[in-house]
């Protein structure tokens, strides 16, 4: 199986603040990595797919980047909303998660 | 706009069978998607897909890890598709989420999931 190793696991910042997650992969996804958010009680939500396409509905304010096995959710300015976790998942082969990162308030 | 949303027992015990339902809804099981999956997170961990099952259910794929005690199944007249997992153990206490892949493609990313529900194998 291919593993996804996701950093940082936490992440403190601010409102206003460019956030950067990133995701490895063992070997290459030829762009086949989706970003989650997930919120406690709430359904998760689709944010960007095929490693830089972005989901009807999503803000703008979400980016994603990369290809082969190193791959970037970016936020350009972090709103009170988007405090979660996140999830990259790669779908090159059956499907796997990275561990997450928490985005928590500084 | 399609929703999901599972149902079954909150409280399962060691040795038993897990079986979730999922029903969804705001459109049919066999137009809206050509398959349906479930995944699972247990507490403080990750995400972990199950499996996902075509849309008539004649083919399902399972993650190789649980293979050996996952079945995935639809009833399309219900619109619903069913988890049953045996022989649980304490490591299997998750919130357990149905979704919808995008595509044609056996194995996807998922842009519809309900909200989870806990279960938890105890004595």
């Amino acid at each position: 199986d291919i593993q996804m190793t996701q950093s940082p696991s936490t992440l403190s910042a601010s409102v206003g603040d460019r956030v950067t997650i990133t995701c490895r992969a063992s070997q290459s996804l030829t762009g086949w990595l989706a970003w989650y958010q997930l919120k406690p009680g709430k359904a998760p939500k689709l944010l960007i797919y095929k490693a830089s396409s972005l989901e009807s509905g999503v803000p703008s304010r979400f980016s994603g980047s990369g290809s082969g096995t190193e791959f970037t959710l970016t936020i350009s300015s972090l709103q009170p909303d988007d405090f979660a976790t996140y999830y990259c998942q790669q779908y090159s082969g059956y499907p796997t998660f990275g561990g997450g990162t928490q985005v928590e308030i500084k | 706009q399609l929703l999901v949303q599972e149902s079954g027992p909150g409280l399962v015990k060691p040795s038993e069978t897990l079986s979730l339902t999922c029903t969804v809804s705001g459109g049919s099981i066999i137009s809206s998607s050509y398959y349906w999956g479930w995944i699972r997170q247990p507490p403080g961990k990750g995400l972990e897909w199950i499996g996902s099952v075509y849309y008539s259910g004649s083919t399902s794929y399972y993650n190789p890890s649980l293979k050996s005690r996952v079945t995935i199944s639809v009833d399309t007249s219900k619109n619903q598709f069913s988890l049953r997992l045996s022989s649980v153990t304490a490591a299997d206490t998750a919130v357990y989420y149905c979704a919808r892949p995008v595509g044609t493609s056996s194995f996807s990313f998922f842009d519809a999931w309900g909200q989870g529900t806990l279960v938890t194998v105890s004595s």
